[in-house]
C-alpha cells in the first residue's frame, strides 16, 4: 500500500473553510484515498473517498490532483465540533493509518 | 441497535485476569477488524476476519485471541496481559475487503486499563 505524508497539526478558524493536505506519491492505479477523521477517544469516523476524480458530499469535499500523488480535503465551513485528527488512507483493501493531521478549529 | 456496538466501554483487569471484548455490527457486513490505539500512537491492525475466516494476525501477540463466531459478532479473548496492552481497542466493520472501495464502520472502542 502507498504511504501517505501529512502535517502533524493545523489550525482553522470557525466558519472558514480547512484545508488538509495529503501527498501519496507511490501511489498505485488501483488504489483509492479515503480520509477518515477521529474525535478524541472515540472510533473514526469516515468522511470520504475517491479515486481520481473529485468528489464531495455532505461532510466535505476531497480534491485529488491529476497526477494522484496528492490529494486536498476540504470542509467548507469549519465548526469546533471538526476539531478532531484527520486521517488520510491510500489502499488497495486494508486500512493502514498513520498519525494523521489534528486539527483545531478555534473560535 | 444500528451501527458497530462494543461492550465494555471501559474495562479495568489484573494481569492474571481473563477478560473478554465483545463487538458487534448491525450491517450486514461481512468483515470485521480489531484494531489497538495506544496513547498518542497511530491504529495498528491486529486481526480481520472475512465471512468468519482470519485472514490476518498483524504479529499479535498470543495473548490476545480473537473469536468470529459468525459475520455480525467479534470477540476479542484477553488473557495474562501485561500494561504496556493497556490502550483504547477499536472494532470495526466492513463490507467485502476484497473490494478497492471497502469503507469502514467503527465502534466505539473499549478502553482497556491493565494494572
Amino acid at each position: 500500500d502507498a504511504k501517505t505524508t501529512q502535517p502533524t497539526s493545523m489550525d482553522c478558524a470557525e466558519g472558514r473553510a480547512a484545508n488538509l493536505p495529503c501527498n501519496h506519491s507511490t501511489i498505485s492505479g488501483n488504489e483509492y484515498v479515503y480520509w477518515y477523521r477521529q474525535i478524541h477517544s472515540q472510533g473514526p469516523q469516515y468522511i470520504i473517498h475517491g479515486l481520481k476524480n473529485n468528489e464531495t458530499n455532505e461532510m466535505a469535499s476531497l480534491i485529488i490532483t491529476e497526477d494522484r500523488k496528492s490529494s486536498t480535503l476540504i470542509l467548507p465551513h469549519a465548526t469546533l465540533r471538526d476539531t478532531a485528527v484527520y486521517y488520510c488512507i491510500v489502499r488497495v483493501w486494508d486500512m493502514r493509518f498513520g498519525a494523521g493531521t489534528r486539527l483545531t478549529v478555534k473560535p | 441497535e444500528t451501527g458497530v456496538t462494543q461492550t465494555p466501554r471501559h474495562l479495568v483487569m489484573g494481569m492474571t485476569n481473563k477478560k473478554s471484548l465483545k463487538c458487534e455490527q448491525h450491517l450486514g457486513h461481512n468483515a470485521m477488524y480489531w484494531y489497538k490505539q495506544s496513547a498518542k500512537k497511530p491504529l495498528e491492525l491486529m486481526f480481520v476476519y472475512n465471512f468468519k475466516e482470519q485472514t490476518e494476525n498483524n504479529s499479535v501477540p498470543s495473548r490476545f485471541s480473537p473469536e468470529c463466531p459468525n459475520s455480525s459478532h467479534l470477540f476479542l479473548h484477553l488473557h495474562t496481559l501485561q500494561p504496556e496492552d493497556s490502550a483504547l481497542y477499536l472494532c470495526a466493520s466492513s463490507q467485502d475487503p476484497g473490494k478497492h472501495y471497502n469503507e469502514q464502520f467503527f465502534g466505539p472502542g473499549t478502553r482497556l486499563t491493565v494494572l
